[in-house]
């Protein structure tokens, strides 16, 4: 079975610094990768997706994210981080075949300091 | 237009008592997904329908969760006998398809406190 795994819990940046989270996952295939957003009291919003074709991809919110199939990584990034952007980030696998039902990881939660 | 839409919105209720949580997707959306977001955990997958069958419902914790779906649009998962360890927030997703790595979109969930 696929896993997710992001190894920061929580990550603190100041407003304007640059960001990354890091998303790893075990799955031998290409999986479909995506990147949802939680804010407080919120459901989950899709910042980007990866199914095929160029590896980096650009989502919502300035936010991209780059596939790195060798060290099976799908790190999201942002060159500016907004107060706004405080959040709990998740990051999500899916099985190609299947019901493809996305395996979430335990979530990244980002404080922006002013 | 509507997005997912959930009821209600936060629930207390006694140990051992019944509850139910609805779910009203996107119009149009097939698939329909229920989810449980416990406290510093990731999304932990309850089931899963496509139309009015659920062909994935592994992720049912125990005998006591059921989740029925009808026509094809409104779900409810149901808590028999509620445990405090079922405390969580509940997620509900639909997409326009299944079966496929379709966009889910997401409810505001129901938080559900078991005394």
């Amino acid at each position: 079975a696929q896993s997710v795994t992001q190894p920061d819990i929580h990550i603190t940046v100041s407003e304007g610094a640059s960001l990354e989270l890091r998303c790893n996952y075990s799955y031998g295939a290409t999986p479909y990768l995506f990147w949802y957003v939680q804010s407080p009291g919120q459901g989950l919003q899709l910042l980007l997706k990866y199914f095929s074709g160029d590896t980096l991809v650009q989502g919502i919110k300035g936010f991209e994210a780059e596939f790195k199939r060798s060290q099976s990584s799908f790190n999201l990034r942002k060159p500016s981080v907004h107060w706004s952007d405080a959040a709990e980030y998740f990051c999500a696998v899916g099985l190609s075949g299947g019901s493809y039902i996305p395996t979430f990881g335990r979530g990244t939660s980002l404080i922006v300091h002013p | 237009g509507a997005g997912v839409s959930q009821s209600p919105s936060n629930k207390v209720t006694e140990k051992g008592k019944d509850v139910e949580l609805r779910c009203d997707p996107i119009s149009g959306h097939t698939a329909l997904y229920w989810y449980r977001q416990s406290l510093g955990q990731g999304l932990e997958f309850l089931i899963y329908f496509q139309g009015n069958s659920a062909p994935d419902k592994s992720g049912l914790p125990s005998d006591r969760f059921s989740a029925e779906r009808t026509g094809g649009s409104v779900s409810t998962l149901t808590i028999q006998r509620t445990q405090q360890e079922d405390s969580a927030v509940y997620l509900c997703a639909s997409s326009l398809k299944g079966g496929g790595p379709h966009e889910q979109y997401f409810g505001p969930g129901t938080r559900l406190t078991v005394t």
